[in-house]
């Protein structure tokens, strides 16, 4: 059940927004972000609970929506320390979270 | 030390070799994992640990051999393995591994693993 994540990669300038998508077709109990940067461990970033909260990290924020059975993180004004591979982890009810093939971003100047 | 750390950060090996990769959390957590990841595919799951029990074993072959002495400290154990083991390995930990995915983890930097 590894949750699919679009797009595959993202490329934008500096200050542009975007939208990365992690979409299951199982029901979520919640969903995790993390961001990975080459050559280091990813970080997490934010935890998601079905019933359609949003949360921030600095000007990344995401949303849940269990209806869609899906989380979008949108990247807000984009500054370089934003490039990395986004991961979502799907939770279905146990603490095993199964992770979708990243979403790479590329943030140029 | 701080966070989650593993060694060796890198490991070369022949397929008849037996090493050992090691992982340290000092976050007095409870649940600690094994992932694998390989280029263009999603973090692989390999074994849980929670409260120094495993508690999942994702079909992982026996050449991979986890173990745990104690809720700090996480090892794997690598034996006879195949060309296509290269991967990195990565360990993390989170604090309550009852809390049904509502736990942030933590990631080690990894263990970058050639089998020749």
């Amino acid at each position: 059940q590894q949750p699919v994540q679009s797009p595959q990669a993202v490329i934008l300038r500096e200050g542009e927004d975007a939208v990365i998508n992690c979409s299951s077709s199982k029901a979520l109990y919640s969903v995790h972000w993390y961001r990975q940067k080459h050559g280091e461990a990813p970080v997490f970033l934010m935890i998601l609970l079905k019933g359609g909260e949003q949360k921030g990290h600095e000007k990344i924020s995401a949303s849940f929506n269990e209806k869609k059975q899906q989380s979008s993180l949108y990247l807000t004004a984009s500054q370089l320390s934003y490039s990395g591979t986004y991961f979502c982890g799907t939770a279905y009810g146990n603490n095993r979270l199964a992770f979708g093939k990243g979403n790479q971003v590329v943030v140029i100047p | 030390e701080t966070g989650v750390t593993q060694t060796p950060r890198h490991l070369v090996m022949g397929m008849t070799n037996k090493k050992s990769l090691k992982c340290e959390q000092h976050l007095g957590h409870n649940a600690m994992y094994w992932y694998k990841q390989s280029a263009k595919k999603p973090l692989e799951l390999m074994f849980v640990y929670n409260f120094k029990e495993q508690t999942e074993n994702n079909s992982v072959p026996s050449r991979f051999s986890p173990e745990c002495p104690n809720s700090s400290h996480l090892f794997l154990h690598l034996h006879t393995l195949q060309p296509e083991d290269s991967a990195l390995y990565l360990c993390a930990s989170s604090q309550d591994p009852l809390a049904g995915g509502l736990n942030e983890q933590f990631f080690g930097p990894g263990t970058r693993l050639t089998v020749l």
